[in-house]
């Protein structure tokens, strides 16, 4: 069965500091792996998405994001967080050989202070 | 994304009434998909359409409906409302297979 995990619930970072935030997967078959951020009263705003090819990727708002096959993970990252940053993120997979659904982890709520 | 828009934006009902979530998009996009979100539990997938003439269950479709009006509009129905279906609901758009799905602003239900 496919699955997400983001293990930390919240992260909280000092404005400048490099962020990271986890996410673990399992899928069978290649993945499809998305990053996705929620502003308060707002829908869900795609960051960016690995398919194939390079295993840094990079998106939106200065993140980016390491596929790392080996230890199953697609870890969101930036160099240097912004208060303005501050929000819910959600990492999600979907299966190339899978039913075409997407499932999205519980979401990790990441907090930059000034 | 104001490509894909949701009404109404808030709704709070009573247990037992019948209310209907509606999301419209712009983008052309074929598929489109109904979640819920859940503090903690991040969304889960309720129903799915593929095109106008194909729709399926999603994980948690018990007690709820969804019809497929044009490749455009996909309305999610609450057939009798139960308080546990207080969630936030979100409407979201694909094209193809494989691709990224364009979520709406939500629609945030309150069931007394």
């Amino acid at each position: 069965a496919q699955s997400v995990a983001q293990p930390e619930d919240q992260v909280n970072v000092a404005e400048g500091n490099p962020l990271t935030v986890k996410c673990t997967y399992s899928v069978s078959g290649n993945p499809y792996l998305f990053w996705y951020v929620q502003y308060p009263n707002r829908g869900l705003q795609f960051l960016l998405k690995y398919i194939t090819g390079d295993n840094l990727v990079k998106g939106s708002y200065g993140f980016e994001a390491e596929f790392n096959k080996s230890q199953t993970s697609f870890h969101l990252k930036k160099p240097s967080a912004l208060v303005s940053d501050s929000a819910l993120y959600f990492c999600a997979v979907r299966s190339l050989w899978g039913t075409d659904k997407l499932i999205f982890g519980t979401g990790t709520r990441l907090q930059v202070f000034p | 994304d104001a490509d894909v828009t949701q009404t109404p934006r808030n709704r709070i009902t009573k247990t037992g009434k019948r209310i209907m979530l509606e999301c419209s998009q712009t983008k052309g996009h074929d598929r489109m998909y109904w979640y819920r979100q859940d503090p903690g539990l991040g969304l889960q997938l309720i129903y799915y359409s593929f095109d106008v003439k194909d729709i399926n269950k999603g994980e948690i479709s018990d007690g709820y409906s969804v019809s497929r009006q044009a490749q455009a509009k996909f309305s999610l129905s609450l057939e009798s409302a139960i308080p546990n279906q207080t969630a936030l609901y979100f409407c979201a758009t694909s094209q193809g297979t494989q691709e990224t799905q364009y979520f709406g602003p939500g629609t945030r239900l309150l069931v007394l």
